[in-house]
């Protein structure tokens, strides 16, 4: 079956832009999770959806960065006034509801900011 | 907070051989679940072996395994037969019991040379 989608594969913007980043969850997958990997670094949790709503947000660096999920399967990762420390590799995983429930990540979206 | 520890940024082993990829962990929770993921030029993580903290047996995998000590919060990923499908970055993760976000350490390049 489709795994997680992410799309753009790669954004380059320039400083001060918005940006959008969008992700696909397989299917029937409740659980949805954003992580920030920079370059020679682990992934950094940002943000994780139980359904529709926000259910730990706490990864979040600033409040220049916001993530919706409206019908509970489709998310976008929004930034505001990109800078260029915003560059890395954004992942996004799902899961089924529980915790032991294996995520599944997609290829992630390389954000560049010039 | 937890974290997460590779002191290897790179290792190499000869195909076939056997290689051992260190991680620590540093936490003041007993119960919780420490994961190896891989990482190949993809960008997508996949999931290699899991162990939750309360088992004494270590997990295993076809040929990869782990030797978990939670005494010396330690949780070393042992690859056997090592084949050149298994070089990617690997990362050691670590989630806490109730918890949904996972923490990461910063990664080990494997190579495996034919």
């Amino acid at each position: 079956g489709a795994g997680v989608s992410q799309t753009p594969s790669n954004k380059v913007t320039e400083k001060g832009k918005y940006v959008e980043l969008r992700c696909d969850p397989i299917s029937g997958h409740t659980a949805l999770y954003w992580y920030r990997q920079s370059l020679g670094q682990g992934p950094e949790f940002l943000i994780y959806f139980q359904g529709t709503g926000a259910a730990d947000d706490s990864g979040l660096p600033n409040d220049r960065f916001f993530a919706v999920r409206p019908e509970g399967s489709v998310s976008t990762l929004k930034i505001q006034r990109t800078e260029r420390g915003d560059s890395a590799v954004y992942l996004c995983a799902s899961s089924p509801t529980g915790v032991l429930s294996p995520l599944h990540f997609g290829n992630g979206t390389r954000l560049t900011v010039t | 907070a937890q974290t997460v520890t590779q002191s290897q940024p790179e290792m190499s082993v000869q195909e076939a051989e056997t290689v051992t990829l260190s991680c620590t962990y540093d936490t003041s929770e007993s119960d919780y679940y420490l994961f190896w993921y891989k990482q190949p030029p993809s960008r997508q993580m996949i999931l290699v072996i899991r162990q939750e903290a309360y088992k004494q047996q270590n997990a295993t995998e076809n040929r990869f395994s782990v030797n978990f000590q939670k005494a010396a919060k330690s949780f070393s990923l042992k690859i056997s037969d090592s084949q050149l499908g298994d070089a990617a970055m690997y990362f050691c993760a670590y989630r806490s019991q109730g918890a949904q976000k996972l923490v990461f350490g910063q990664g080990t390049r494997l190579t495996i040379n034919p």
